[in-house]
């Protein structure tokens, strides 16, 4: 079956520790992103990535890096310098960014909670 | 002021009920929208998207109204699986087209 996998579902991680939330996709689709969401609030764009090896931030970046050296993976770090990282975090992707008649599909999300 | 803003709710109805959810939206330029369905502890997806004309999907009908800059969500006949939080989405071709979520309106269908 196509979609998007992310790992693991529970994460938990003292302050200060750099974590990797993983992303993979086998849909075949060009562009991939990295949300957030917090309790009350809507999803908010981290990192987005049209093709392989290029990406460029969102609205909240700060405190956070990616990488696409392949396609169909685009791992999220969430770094120490992210003054609150507790959140889930959702990955998406859509056949072309460019298009803005493309849905995005979501994986399950990775709960990161930072004790 | 927020590209996207929904009213949150919580919206309670009966099994049976109607019910319209409004989202307004602050780039007159934006070209599509979506609404999208998000259960509990999971993740978004998309329910439909709204085109200028309107359209329908069994109990769901969705409207864009350009000139107020608002879509609405009606819900026909409620189901206690409808139960869920509903997200607008709206996209801005002034950023390449990204997705602006709403907060969601939650609703829950009671037997």
């Amino acid at each position: 079956d196509g979609g998007i996998t992310q790992s693991p579902k529970y994460l938990f991680r003292k302050e200060g520790q750099n974590v990797t939330l993983s992303c993979e996709q086998n849909l075949n689709h060009d562009a991939m992103y990295w949300y957030r969401q917090d309790p009350g609030q809507g999803l908010r764009l981290i990192y987005y990535s049209q093709i392989v090896n290029d990406f460029q931030k969102g609205d909240i970046a700060e405190g956070y890096s990616v990488s696409r050296e392949k396609k169909e993976s685009f791992p999220l770090t969430v770094t120490s310098a992210q003054k609150n990282p507790t959140a889930f975090y959702l990955c998406a992707s859509s056949i072309d960014e460019g298009s803005s008649y493309n849905e995005q599909f979501f994986g399950p999300g990775t709960r990161l909670t930072v004790l | 002021r927020k590209e996207v803003e929904q009213d949150p709710g919580p919206f309670n109805v009966p099994e049976g009920a109607t019910v319209a959810f409004n989202c307004t939206y602050s780039n007159s330029a934006s070209q599509s929208f979506f609404w999208y369905r998000q259960d509990c502890r999971k993740e978004p997806k998309l329910l439909m998207s709204v085109y200028s004309s309107g359209n329908e999907d069994g109990r769901f009908t969705a409207q864009l109204n350009r000139a107020s800059q608002y879509i609405s969500l009606l819900i026909r006949d409620s189901k206690l699986s409808d139960s869920a939080t509903y997200l607008c989405v709206v996209t801005s071709p002034n950023t390449g087209n990204q997705f602006y979520f709403g907060t969601g309106t939650s609703l829950t269908v009671i037997p």
